[in-house]
């Protein structure tokens, strides 16, 4: 059975940072591109961020909000995946879901979602 | 960046209603196009990908259809479990656009 699930969210002041993790099971996680999506509070679904799989580099891609500031990494020997966020503003603040991006066929569908973490940005 | 345009914004039926909902992309995305159910306080779940192909375990009163631009997502009989917001996305370029959602709420 897939799971992915995300933790690491909390309150953290504006200009802050915070890591977000999400660990992997019942997939070849090395073999994974993986996403995060976002949800501000009563509104709907942001596209965050996207890492490849190692053997395609493990190249990344951001939405221009976040770029410059957030940084997508994984750790495929801890089936892990991260989200490093820096210069937090309180615009940031949703919920944060990890995902799978599913290939081939599948046209880079995301079809396994973690349960989310919160963060919220406030001083 | 692909701008995905859903409408209605908010869809109020009754059970046993068909139900359509649209998505309209600012560039064609050929059928780079998924549709996801999310339930308050949920996370989504993937109902269709590749414009039209239902995802494992979905039921059969959902399909979607269209391509380069304009996509729908038809409920055939809406049933009480489907009441929920949901979103179309673009996976054809990044970044990967969402619409901005469609909530089906009980008449």
């Amino acid at each position: 059975e897939v799971q992915v699930v995300e933790s690491g969210g909390g309150l953290v002041k504006p200009g802050g940072s915070l890591r977000l993790s999400c660990v992997a099971s019942g997939f070849i996680f090395s073999d994974a591109w993986m996403t995060w999506v976002r949800q501000a509070p009563g509104r709907g679904l942001e596209w965050v961020g996207r890492i490849r799989s190692k053997a395609d580099d493990e190249t990344t891609d951001y939405a221009a909000p976040v770029k410059g500031r957030f940084t997508i990494s994984r750790d495929d020997s801890r089936n892990t995946l991260f989200l490093h966020m820096n210069s937090l503003k309180a615009e940031d603040t949703a919920v944060y879901f990890c995902a799978t991006v599913r290939g081939g066929r599948y046209l880079f569908a995301l079809d396994y979602w973690g349960q989310g973490t919160l963060v919220t940005v406030s001083s | 960046d692909i701008q995905m345009t859903q409408s209605p914004s908010f869809l109020s039926a009754s059970v046993g209603d068909r139900v359509t909902i649209t998505c309209r992309a600012s560039q064609s995305i050929t059928n780079y196009l998924n549709w996801y159910q999310q339930k308050s306080g949920k996370a989504p779940t993937l109902l269709i990908y590749a414009a039209s192909t239902l995802q494992s375990g979905v039921p059969s009163r959902f399909s979607g259809s269209g391509s380069g631009t304009d996509f729908t997502l038809t409920v055939s009989s809406l049933q009480p479990e489907d009441f929920a917001t949901y979103y179309c996305q673009q996976s054809y370029s990044t970044p990967r656009t969402f619409g901005q959602g469609t909530k089906v709420e009980i008449k």
